[in-house]
């Protein structure tokens, strides 16, 4: 099985540091993904790639970065984090033709203080 | 504007009986359909998918049901069992093999025993 792993599961930042979050899958995908799961919002995209260096903005990218500089790893930075980026944050990866869609990271429960 | 809406943010259904989750849709290009079930503090897993070419598709206690002409999909737990209670994402894409998952924002179904 697929497996995509986040270098934590919990994190507590202050207001204005720079928030590094990295996620690694080890399935070869060409695809990868980053969300922010808030109440009653549902998941909202950030950003994701489709291959190595190349990056998209999705729905919600203001505030944030991604980088992708190998195809196993796709980080996402908070340039300067703030209190309304308190969130869970979700990395998921994909096939290109997957019937089953994304497979998910465990998630980062990021705390800005 | 959503493209995948699950206008009911909570269900709450007795042990045994069946829950019904509800998802529509407006976009008609949209021709692959997943549901994803999520545990507090862990990633969304895949639960079962729908191509357009049919109208039904069942694994075990989970059946969703597709209806293109009215854009409307559900998932059908029967019986439904109190490790059910999660939050279940309805989500779409154009083709099985290309594009984005847009996902709708999500219903957290209580099984009280």
């Amino acid at each position: 099985d697929v497996k995509v792993t986040q270098s934590s599961r919990y994190l507590v930042k202050r207001t204005g540091e720079k928030v590094f979050l990295e996620c690694v899958q080890d399935m070869d995908h060409e695809n990868m993904f980053w969300y922010r799961q808030d109440p009653g919002l549902g998941l909202r995209l950030i950003y994701f790639s489709y291959d190595v260096k190349m990056k998209e903005k999705g729905d919600i990218p203001e505030g944030y970065s991604v980088s992708r500089e190998k195809k196993e790893r796709f980080s996402l930075i908070l340039e300067s984090a703030s209190t309304n980026q308190t969130s869970m944050y979700l990395c998921a990866s994909s096939l290109w033709t997957g019937g089953k869609g994304y497979t998910f990271g465990s998630g980062t429960r990021l705390t800005v203080v | 504007d959503q493209q995948v809406k699950q206008n009911s943010p909570s269900l709450s259904v007795q042990e045994g009986r069946i829950s019904i989750l509800n998802c529509d849709y407006t976009n008609s290009m949209f021709d692959y359909f997943l549901w994803y079930k999520k545990y507090p503090a862990e990633g969304p897993t895949f639960l079962i998918s729908i191509s357009s070419i049919k109208d039904k598709n069942e694994d075990g206690r989970f059946t969703v049901f597709l209806n293109k002409s009215a854009k409307h999909l559900s998932l059908h737990i029967v019986p439904s069992q109190p490790g059910d209670s999660a939050v279940y994402f309805c989500a779409a894409s154009e083709g099985r093999s290309q594009g984005n998952l847009i996902f709708g924002k999500g219903t957290k179904l209580s099984v009280k025993p």
